[in-house]
């Protein structure tokens, strides 16, 4: 196993598309984690899954955002009509369910990057 | 709500120096604070993870303190490389992951 992966690494789009990601956590881990990261800031917490349960969404997570994780492995996230605002590093994280200190850390993906033009 | 805090922005030393990065967050009711590293245009990598309970963690040739009571840690990197260069992450934790902006670090040859 080589990690979290995600694709695509890069996406183009013009406002108003649609677009979706996907997030490929490492495989024993039951918490998956999506981040929006704008320059010059740190990731913003937008929502997780534990399995296939999407427990938590943030405020941030418009509802032209949607995530779904249907058999709690890969993970997909989907922007509808698509702003320049939207233009960011989405990032995905995958750790196990705590269970000790080393449990406790996030493994992240190495994101895909958002321009809407 | 929680709020974090990076100081200083960004930051230029000499290779073979001492560096400490600040981090200070507002609320001390946290889970745990981790420290990352993140090269230009990739994910983040997990440097140091401290427990509320605990007040430092050290890897190698980094150091990672935690006073919970006044809201900061600091992150020391003893004999700075080249290959140190780049953005710093602290991140505290309670139920969901708040991130500071970062420091972005370069160490000069």
């Amino acid at each position: 196993d080589t990690g979290v992966s995600q694709d695509p690494r890069h996406k183009i789009t013009k406002r108003g598309q649609n677009v979706t990601f996907r997030c490929d956590p490492i495989s024993e881990h039951n918490r998956l984690y999506w981040y929006r990261q704008t320059l010059g800031q740190g990731p913003e917490f937008l929502t997780y899954f534990q399995n296939e349960a999407q427990l938590e969404k943030s405020r941030l997570l418009s509802d032209r955002f949607s995530a779904e994780r249907p058999k709690g492995s890969f993970s997909t996230l989907e922007i509808q009509r698509t702003e320049q605002g939207d233009s960011a590093m989405y990032l995905c994280a995958s750790k196990e369910l705590a269970g000790g200190p080393q449990q406790e850390t996030q493994y992240f993906g190495p994101g895909t990057r958002l321009l809407v033009l | 709500k929680q709020e974090v805090t990076q100081i200083p922005a960004a930051l230029s030393v000499p290779e073979g120096e001492n560096l400490v990065l600040n981090c200070s967050f507002t609320d001390s009711a946290i889970y745990n604070l981790q420290w990352f590293r993140q090269d230009p245009g990739k994910g983040l990598t997990s440097l140091l993870l401290i427990q509320s309970s605990q007040r430092e963690q050290t890897s190698g040739r980094l150091n990672a303190s935690l006073d919970k009571s006044s809201g900061r840690s600091t992150l020391y990197i003893a004999a700075s490389q080249p290959g140190d260069s780049a953005t710093y992450l602290c991140a505290v934790r309670l139920n969901d992951m708040r991130f500071g902006a970062g420091t972005r670090l370069t160490v000069k040859p």
